[in-house]
């Protein structure tokens, strides 16, 4: 069974501060997608990683997924309250690329 | 172009009564996930169809759930003889193919809650 593990679970910063959210797992996945989702609504797609080492960045957010496909993380730079949600990532993997395995999220909270 | 789109998006059902959820896709999109978040929890798969087929049920509690996606119309998540614990969103998704580097777009969910 693949296992991904997201850290920190809360986060509350100030609008402007950097911060980083990890997604581990000790399983490879052939792709990795973040998400963020706002309370009562469905996640929204922001990025997808497929290959190991790959930086992705849009706007404020930079994604990178490891080396080894095993992990990932998302930096936001200058956070603002718009950023605020929760930010799911979701590994495709294990022979079946359209089953996603997702992690429980970080809920982040930035006050203006 | 519409996104996925899903109704009701709030369900209430007392013990023993039935639930059906209904998932339009993406245009032209022909697979179809259905995924559960529980209270706490994160998103869990539970099925993945194509149009008129099942692909992938593996994620289906065995009792009560059925899943469709007719050649015609939405695909249905229907639970028959709610319990509390069926208390969840439900989530559909679909997509164009299943490639690596395929992306599942998400409909905003139906909140079930069972009184």
């Amino acid at each position: 069974t693949q296992l991904l593990e997201q850290s920190p679970q809360f986060l509350s910063i100030q609008e402007g501060e950097n911060l980083t959210v990890y997604c581990n797992s000790s399983s490879v996945f052939s792709s990795l997608q973040w998400y963020r989702q706002e309370p009562g609504e469905g996640p929204v797609l922001l990025v997808t990683v497929v290959t190991g080492g790959e930086v992705k960045k849009l706007k404020r957010l930079t994604f990178q997924f490891g080396d080894a496909r095993k992990d990932s993380s998302l930096h936001i730079t200058a956070a603002q309250p718009g950023d605020t949600g929760l930010y799911l990532c979701a590994g495709a993997g294990g022979g079946s690329n359209y089953k996603l395995t997702f992690g429980k999220g970080t809920l982040l909270t930035v006050n203006p | 172009n519409a996104g996925v789109m899903q109704n009701p998006r709030h369900l209430v059902r007392r013990r023993g009564q039935e639930a059906r959820l209904r998932c339009s896709p993406m245009k032209g999109h022909s697979h179809v996930y259905w995924y559960r978040q529980l209270p706490e929890e994160g998103l869990k798969f539970m099925v993945y169809l194509q149009k008129e087929n099942i692909i992938d049920e593996s994620g289906m509690p065995k009792e009560r759930f059925s899943a469709e996606f007719p050649k015609e119309g939405p695909s249905i998540l229907r639970i028959q003889q709610v319990v509390r614990g069926d208390s969840a969103a439900y989530f559909c998704a679909s997509s164009l193919g299943t490639g690596l580097n395929t992306e599942a777009f998400f409909g905003q969910g139906t909140r079930l809650t069972v009184v």
